[in-house]
């Protein structure tokens, strides 16, 4: 069955940039569906940050669209996120995740049926 | 953007009937999910396009969805069902999901 694990530094400095990888095991990367990354600030919600296509297309968060690249490795079978000019307000869990649902052309019905377990990033001098 | 609603806490005791609800404007044209997150672990969908269960989660949740308001239930409660839970719908004006704040789920 598929499985998905974040990787990454958990302490990056303010103002720099933060990089989390998100290893795709079991199943193919080139699939059709769409990659996620959603985070959940220490005792918060959940916020969707952004999301990828193997093909290479993405979607981002408004909120955070300025500063959000996600990139996909088919090679690797891996999908990435990098967060630009990062403050404490970025520290959170960081979680992968597998979208599904029905695309019905001009919309579509989307849900998570696969989260990976999440990494804590902490932004701290 | 469109805003879901839940109610930060509910309390249960054990053997009953527990109802979360996540509200927004004419939420009931819209598919709801539901997430349970236990402390220190990820979300897991509990529910999808407003009263399918995935393989692996109990009959005892179930979920309905109409008007201003989606329902997610969980009868028999359980010590181990005590959680948080996460409504969510796909904003198709933005082409993103929207979240709700997450309602505690106490098992008394």
């Amino acid at each position: 069955q598929v499985q998905l694990q974040e990787s990454g530094p958990g302490l990056v400095k303010p103002s720099g940039t933060l990089s989390l990888t998100c290893a795709v095991s079991g199943g193919s990367i080139s699939s059709s569906n769409w990659w996620s990354w959603v985070r959940q600030p220490p005792g918060k919600g959940l916020e969707w940050i952004g999301e990828i296509y193997h093909s290479g297309s993405t979607n981002y968060n408004p909120s955070l669209k300025s500063r959000v690249t996600i990139s996909v490795d088919k090679s690797k079978n891996q999908f990435s996120l990098k967060l630009s000019s990062v403050t404490a307000a970025d520290t959170a869990v960081y979680y992968c995740a597998r979208k599904t649902g029905t695309d019905y052309g001009d919309y579509g019905d989307w849900y998570f049926d696969l989260w990976g377990r999440g990494t804590l990033v902490t932004v701290s001098s | 953007s469109y805003v879901l609603t839940q109610p930060p806490s509910v309390s249960v005791a054990p053997g009953k009937t527990a109802r979360i609800t996540c509200g927004g404007n004419n939420i009931g044209s819209k598919s709801v999910h539901w997430y349970q997150q236990k402390p220190g672990q990820a979300p897991v969908l509990v529910i999808y396009y407003d009263s399918d269960r995935p393989s692996g989660i109990p009959e005892r949740f179930s979920g309905s969805n109409s008007g201003n308001t989606a329902t997610l239930t969980i009868s028999r409660v359980e010590a181990g069902d005590e959680a948080d839970y996460y409504c969510q719908v796909w904003d198709s004006s933005s082409d993103h999901p929207m979240f709700g704040g997450g309602t505690k789920l106490t098992v008394l």
